[in-house]
């Protein structure tokens, strides 16, 4: 079964410095990887998406993420933090197959950006 | 990208009661599914809703507690039957496209007393 691990429930970055958040996945397929973001009393919005064509995936809001097959990670990252970046980030994963459709979701990382 | 909205947004009901949790999409699709959010947690799949077929529930949700119906492509409805503080949480819908694509609608919020 497919698992989906985010490291650190919170991460608190100085607005302007990198924003590096940890996502590691188990699975027996090369799965398919998404970040979302849920801002306060949202539902959640689609980052970026891994599904193995580019190793190096980038998405809205300057946001990027790195597929590394050998690290089983899949981490989202932004050069420069800014204050609108403060939400809470949720890594999910979809193994395919008969599992189509059916996203694991790590257990979510609250980004908050100081001044 | 699809536009998926839900009704209601957020309700506050009476624990042994039921409610029902629509959801509309902007565009025919044909898997659609159904998230629950607990209060500071992450979201747990209940189940997936293809038209034309019974709903498929993921291990610890049963149909007699989120009876789903799925009438046609754009249109969805989750029950939460018999409620308890427990059901207390965010409960979303999402829909996914050709491309591995999953979008969310924005959520009811649910508050059991």
């Amino acid at each position: 079964a497919q698992s989906v691990t985010q490291l650190g429930s919170h991460v608190s970055v100085s607005e302007g410095a990198l924003v590096l958040l940890r996502c590691n996945y188990s699975s027996s397929v090369p799965p398919y990887l998404f970040w979302y973001v849920q801002y306060p009393n949202q539902g959640l919005q689609l980052l970026l998406k891994y599904t193995s064509a580019a190793t190096l995936v980038k998405g809205i809001n300057g946001f990027e993420a790195e597929f590394k097959k050998s690290e089983t990670s899949f981490h989202l990252t932004k050069p420069s933090a800014h204050m609108s970046d403060a939400a809470e980030y949720f890594c999910a994963g979809n193994a395919g197959g008969t599992s189509y459709g059916k996203l694991t979701f790590g257990q979510g990382t609250i980004l908050t950006v100081h001044p | 990208s699809a536009v998926i909205s839900q009704k209601p947004s957020r309700d506050i009901c009476q624990r042994g009661t039921s409610l029902t949790i629509q959801c509309q999409v902007d565009s025919q699709v044909t898997m659609m599914f159904w998230y629950r959010q607990q209060p500071g947690q992450s979201l747990t799949l209940i189940a997936t809703a293809n038209q034309g077929s019974e709903a498929t529930y993921e291990s610890g949700f049963v149909i007699d507690k989120f009876p789903i119906s799925r009438p046609n492509l754009t249109f969805s409805t989750l029950t939460v039957s018999n409620m308890s503080p427990e059901d207390s949480s965010i409960y979303l819908c999402s829909v996914q496209d050709g491309t591995y694509e999953q979008y969310f609608g924005p959520g009811t919020r649910l508050t059991v007393t």
